[in-house]
């Protein structure tokens, strides 16, 4: 079935620092990805999302781009704050074998940054 | 305000006493869920609707039931909760045609002793 695998954290970054947080997938179908952020405390927020292949999503400096070849949706930022500290988590969406959509999730990573 | 909200945020109690979490959306929304999300495991679909009277089981089903009468209503019903059912749970909606979850609730912390 489909499945979603994104790197064990903590990630702990310097404020300014460079983000990559990696994700890849095996899906059956052609699956949307998006990637979610959850503050403490907080239910899930859509962060950004890729309907196809090659399409990159962005949002608040926050980027994915969708990798058909290497199945691949990994974040990045250019210069994170210490406001960005939370948990990420990668997903997907396909429909599934009963006709009805499914969304996967990964574990999800923490990220913590300092100042 | 766009809003998912559960009640309640916080609960304890013992195997085998049935609890119902509920669970509206003021953005008349057709599709609803619920995940559990435990360490190491990210979040697990429980069921979701794609409309009323619509229900299907996603993931990890054993042991909930769900109703959607009203599209704004999505209960998660635990008829006799054991202690592996110890979790945080979120409920989140969409629009139709976008089916990933786009808004969620703050999540409800069940202890089941």
């Amino acid at each position: 079935g489909d499945s979603v695998t994104q790197m064990e954290g903590p990630v702990t970054l310097s404020e300014e620092a460079f983000l990559t947080i990696n994700c890849t997938y095996t899906a059956t179908g052609y699956p949307s990805l998006f990637w979610y952020v959850q503050y403490p405390g907080e239910g899930l927020q859509l962060l950004l999302k890729a309907t196809k292949a090659d399409d990159k999503g962005s949002n608040k400096g926050f980027e994915a781009t969708y990798r058909k070849e290497t199945t691949s949706f990994h974040l990045e930022k250019g210069s994170v704050q210490v406001s960005d500290s939370a948990v990420y988590f990668c997903a997907l969406s396909d429909l599934g074998t009963d006709g009805g959509f499914k969304t996967i999730f990964g574990a999800g990573t923490r990220l913590f940054v300092k100042a | 305000e766009a809003q998912v909200t559960q009640n309640p945020r916080y609960l304890i109690t013992v195997t085998g006493k049935k609890l119902t979490v509920t669970c509206s959306q003021n953005m008349n929304h057709e599709y609803m869920s619920w995940y559990r999300q435990d360490p190491g495991l990210g979040l697990r679909q429980i069921y979701y609707s794609m409309n009323v009277e619509v229900t299907d089981k996603g993931d990890v089903p054993e042991g909930y039931k769900v109703s959607r009468k009203e599209k704004r209503n999505f209960p998660l019903i635990l008829e006799s909760p054991s202690p592996n059912q110890t979790s945080l749970y979120f409920c989140a909606s969409s629009f139709d045609r976008e089916y990933q979850p786009q808004h969620f609730g703050d999540g409800t912390r069940l202890s089941i002793l």
